[in-house]
């Protein structure tokens, strides 16, 4: 699986644009860029993947360069709730079922 | 659709005992993941279940330990506690393995185990 780096916090006004950086350098032609959240004292919560081509769902945009060398999560209007820490992962079309997650991203929505 | 279940949500054991977590995954879903986490380390991966077998494990010692009976249901057991065993213990479950693609893992509350 591709090494992720990710700032280890950022804050982000309320009903402002939250844009998550993630560089994986690393990673393969077959991997997937997974974004999952973590808010405090629950389990880890999938967000939006992707590969190539930017994705958009109802929680997210993930935005992944020309390069795949780095991509961006957005949060179109984050919320107090969105407060929570996000983790990058690169994972393989053909991995099974086992993440390895990194430090992450603590988000603070500042009201 | 129910989603991931685990109980207890929190246990406090004392040294050397030993303990049993329960996991029940999504209905449909045969695959489930055990993770550990804690403060220092964060999320680490501990073993994964597929149709009762074992096809995944972490870097753990022997005291972890896991099974998944025939409804898809697991349990994890940890023997001989030690203080650093104190973590939130988490399951994930997933529809499994198909013809290649990561299977989107759903996670549930976790079992918070405190060892005094």
């Amino acid at each position: 699986d591709a090494k992720t780096t990710q700032p280890p916090s950022m804050d982000c006004a309320e009903g402002r644009a939250a844009n998550l950086p993630c560089n994986h350098s690393t990673i393969s032609g077959n991997e997937y860029v997974y974004w999952y959240r973590q808010i405090h004292s629950q389990g880890p919560q999938y967000i939006i993947h992707g590969l190539k081509n930017n994705e958009t769902n109802e929680m997210a945009s993930l935005i992944i360069t020309e390069d795949r060398k780095s991509s961006t999560l957005i949060l179109p209007h984050a919320t107090l709730r969105d407060t929570a820490v996000y983790y990058c992962i690169g994972l393989s079309m053909n991995r099974d079922d086992k993440i390895i997650f990194g430090k992450g991203t603590r988000l603070h929505i500042l009201p | 659709k129910a989603g991931v279940t685990q109980t207890p949500r929190y246990l406090i054991k004392t040294r050397g005992q030993q303990v049993t977590l329960s996991c029940s995954p999504i209905s449909g879903h045969r695959s489930v993941s055990w993770y550990q986490q804690t403060p220092g380390q964060g999320l680490q991966f501990l073993f994964e279940y597929f149709s009762e077998t074992q096809r995944n494990k972490g870097n753990f010692p022997g005291r972890f330990s896991g099974r998944q009976f025939s409804n898809s249901r697991s349990e994890m057991n940890v023997s001989t506690l030690e203080l650093g065993d104190s973590a939130l213990y988490l399951c994930a479950s997933s529809l499994g393995r198909s013809a290649g693609g990561f299977n989107e893992q759903f996670f549930g509350p976790g079992t918070r185990l405190t060892v005094l």
